[in-house]
């Protein structure tokens, strides 16, 4: 079965920093994945997605991600982290019969000034 | 609306009453989605609905939930005789696909925080 998992429930960075938000997936199908960010008080939100094109993928507010299929990883970076992008993000695969999304347990992201 | 709305936003209720959730989904979109989102848990999936078919209850946790989905539009989740591990927000997404083609791009809902004591 398809499944993510994020390395660390909270990360802190201070702001400048460069940001890295780790996932790793299982997957028996090569798979499509995805970051999502929920703002605070908010629902959750698209960030990026890789789906077999191109294995470094550019989303909103500056992130990408890059597939490592040696590595089975899908993380999350920004070069300069900034007080807006304090958030919890989700890292996520499509199952196998490719209709909906397996979360991960999410990253809290801190950004300190 | 423009996006997935949800109500109640909040909701208390005492351990055993029934409770209800609804969601309104954005207008067009063919398939709705609840997943349940508990502290350190993460997202978790119940039920996915997609235009006319049988919908997906894998990951409906016990028999005291339910979702229905009325006119291919509305939906509303149920849950009887409510537990305090019931306790969590309850979100809900709508997409829209293209004939077979999953896009992933899920539009949540603000979700709907359920306390039970």
């Amino acid at each position: 079965a398809q499944s993510v998992t994020q390395l660390g429930s909270h990360v802190s960075v201070s702001e400048g920093a460069l940001v890295l938000l780790r996932c790793n997936y299982s997957s028996s199908v090569p798979p499509y994945l995805f970051w999502y960010v929920q703002y605070p008080n908010q629902g959750l939100q698209l960030l990026l997605k890789y789906t077999s094109a191109a294995t470094l993928v550019k989303g909103i507010n500056g992130f990408e991600a890059e597939f490592k299929k040696s590595e089975t990883s899908f993380h999350l970076t920004k070069p300069s982290a900034h007080m807006s992008d304090a958030a919890e993000y989700f890292c996520a695969v499509s199952d196998q019969a490719g209709d909906k999304l397996i979360f991960g347990t999410g990253t809290r992201l801190q950004v300190f000034p | 609306g423009a996006g997935v709305s949800q109500s109640p936003s909040n909701k208390v209720t005492e351990k055993g009453k029934d409770v209800e959730l609804r969601c309104d989904p954005i207008s067009g979109h063919t398939a709705l989605y609840w997943y349940r989102q508990s502290l350190g848990q993460g997202l978790e999936f119940l039920i996915y609905f997609q235009g006319n078919s049988a919908p997906d209850k894998s990951g409906l946790p016990s028999d005291r939930f339910s979702a229905e989905r009325t006119g291919g539009s509305v939906s509303t989740l149920t849950i009887q005789r409510t537990q305090q591990e019931d306790s969590a927000v309850y979100l809900c997404a709508s997409s829209i696909t293209s004939g077979r083609t999953f896009t992933g791009e899920l539009f949540f809902g603000e979700g709907s925080r359920l306390t039970v004591l």
